[in-house]
């Protein structure tokens, strides 16, 4: 079963707004990683987030994490066509697990021109 | 840099039929993972390993087998394709932190 559980499902916004997408989780964590994946490609890393840091920032995207409340956002700002693709968050677990990565569903976000 | 290659791109198996993925990474990394992806859902672990010659299973190895004979190779091998295995698959390694992703591999099996 998937760890995280991601909000919205998908979301459709116009360029120069901002998105928001929201992910849960259910176990402790060792970071938080967000990634983005483009139609038909790989996914690729944003940000990672520590279990120990509750706020971080990487151009126009901001990730916040309450570990209280096991649950993460992304934040996009001044959206571009460009961003249209799936986000992914994703939780690892520490290297005693192996650093594996268990994915949430995904947000579909749409920017429309 | 190359980064993480996966090959085959595509491929169509017929049921029964038995073929090997395989990723290649040149950063050096210890850990190296496989993943499948059906429509509209996140990823799930198949297996993984953490070094050269170690293997382990993730979420879902059923039907799946792998091996790292060479630190930079992970291949990931289905003895017996069913449809159910029809799915994107896509290999990452890490070093630490963050996973790098290859292009993915689209298997259909008929």
């Amino acid at each position: 079963s998937q760890q995280g559980e991601e909000d919205p499902q998908a979301l459709s916004i116009q360029e120069g707004e901002n998105a928001t997408m929201n992910c849960s989780y259910k176990t402790s964590i060792n970071n938080l990683q967000w990634y983005r994946q483009n139609s038909g490609r790989g996914l690729v890393h944003l940000i990672l987030i520590r279990s120990n840091e509750r706020e971080k920032h990487s151009g126009r995207l901001r990730v916040t994490l309450d570990t209280s409340k096991k649950s993460s956002s992304l934040l996009i700002t001044a959206s571009r066509a460009a961003d249209t693709a799936s986000y992914f968050c994703a939780t690892d677990a520490g290297s005693a697990a192996g650093n594996k990565l268990t994915f949430g569903g995904g947000t579909r976000v749409l920017v429309k021109p | 840099n190359a980064g993480v290659t996966q090959t085959p791109k595509f491929r169509v198996l017929k049921t029964g039929q038995s073929m090997t993925l395989l990723c290649a990474q040149d950063m050096n990394h210890e850990y190296m993972y496989w993943y499948r992806q059906d429509p509209g859902m996140g990823l799930r672990l198949i297996h993984y390993s953490v070094g050269e010659g170690t293997t382990a299973k993730g979420e879902v190895p059923d039907g799946y087998n792998v091996s790292r004979l060479k630190k930079q190779n992970f291949l990931l091998g289905l003895e017996s394709a069913a449809p159910s295995q029809t799915s994107v698959y896509f290999c990452a390694s890490s070093y630490i932190g963050e996973q790098y992703f290859g292009p993915g591999t689209r298997l259909t099996v008929t």
